[in-house]
Order: structure tokens, then sequence, then C-alpha cells
């Protein structure tokens, strides 16, 4: 079965401060991989969008920043981290190949820059 | 792009039936989906539209209509444990991709009281 992995679960880091968050998945190959953001009692924000290695699509201009250096490796980082940037971050998958190719996110990490 | 609007809040008696709507605009439709998020906790995923019509599971039904830009979420004999966030999400279809990005909608927040 398919699995997907996500770490830290929280973080609190200081503005101005590096970020890495990463996200991988088991079990599938050739996923769709999302970063989303989701503030206090709001929807979910789409940030990047990768459909392979090396291809991201970044949806909202900020200074965060997405790589795939594998297939199944999610990685979304930050040179400097803002207050802004507090929230909790979920990754996602899907199968782009199956009838339904639902969403399956990680358990999130709840980022507080302080 | 996509506009996903839904009511923020809804308030319910347990054994009720509650209904959720959700209207959307987007250039290039492939999907509506409905996710629950309990508070603290990641999306998991509940049901799936692609056609006009009803889909049921158990006491969740959703039904879409495209040419309105329109679905719902029934919850029928509801229960203490529905209390949390129910969001829409839409996947559009894109040349470049392969299947689709998925937006998120502000969800709504069910409250179901004794």
């Amino acid at each position: 079965s398919q699995t997907i992995h996500q770490w830290p679960a929280t973080l609190v880091q200081p503005v101005g401060s590096p970020l890495s968050l990463e996200c991988t998945v088991e079990g599938t190959s050739n996923p769709n991989l999302y970063w989303y953001r989701q503030a206090a009692g709001r929807g979910l924000q789409l940030l990047f969008y990768s459909v392979g290695i090396g291809q991201i699509s970044s949806e909202v201009p900020q200074n965060l920043s997405a790589s795939r250096p594998q297939d199944r490796q999610f990685i979304l980082s930050s040179k400097k981290l803002l207050l802004s940037d507090s929230g909790f971050y979920l990754c996602a998958w899907s199968d782009p190949g199956a009838r339904v190719s639902e969403a399956f996110f990680g358990q999130g990490t709840r980022l507080t820059v302080v | 792009g996509q506009n996903i609007d839904q009511p923020t809040e809804m308030t319910a008696t347990e054994g009720a039936i509650v209904q959720i709507n959700c209207t959307y605009q987007t250039s290039g439709f492939n999907g509506l989906f409905w996710y629950q998020q309990h508070a603290g906790e990641a999306p998991t995923f509940l049901s799936y539209n692609v056609l006009d019509g009803l889909e049921e599971k158990g006491r969740f039904s959703s039904f879409l209509s495209r040419s309105k830009g329109y679905s719902y979420l029934l919850l029928k004999e509801l229960q203490m444990k529905d209390s949390a966030s129910y969001l829409c999400a839409v996947r559009d279809r894109r040349k470049a991709d392969s299947w689709g990005k998925l937006q998120f909608g502000a969800g709504t927040q069910v409250v179901v009281t004794p």
C-alpha cells in the first residue's frame, strides 16, 4: 500500500532562518506531488505542484521554493523565513493514472516563525 | 484560474441532515472532490464527482452540476464526530500536465450539537 511521510510534525524557527521540509511517498511511482499551506482557519493554498523529477510549478510568488530530486521525494525550502510563513504545511500525492486520482495528504508540519 | 465558494460555517443537530454547497468557476473542469478535515489534522478524501448527478457513499452523498458550476455534499444522520471542516476542491485540466492540479475552497466548518 502507498504511504506518505512528512516531517517534522512541528517546527519553531526564528525570522531569517532557513527552512527545509521533506516529504516522501512509498508504494507508488511517478506520483503527482503537491505542497499546500493552510493559515489558521483558512483553506488550503496550493504552493507547488510537480508532475515529475525536476518539474516544479510555482503557484504563488513567495520566498519559498520546492525541489524534487527523486521521483518520490518533495522538498520545501526557504533561505530566510518571514513571519508570514507561519502556517500548517501539507504535502500530498496523487496517482495520475488512477481513475479518481484523489490527493492523499501527509500529516502536516505546523510551522511557527518567531 | 478558479474561484471556489462555500459557506464559512454551518450548525446542525445530531441526527439531522446538513447540505454544504460549493460553487466554482474553472477554465477546464476535470473533477470535483470533497474532503473532511478535523482540527489540526490532514484532510481525508470523502467523495469525487466528474459527471453530473449524485454519488452516494454511506451517510455521505455528493452532487454535481457541471453546467451550473455547482456541487453539494449531503451529510445524513449527523454524528458528533462529523464536526469538522469540509473542503470542496476542483481539479482543472491543463494542457501542460497529464492530469491537472487540485485547488481548494476555504472550507465549511460544520458544528454538530447534541
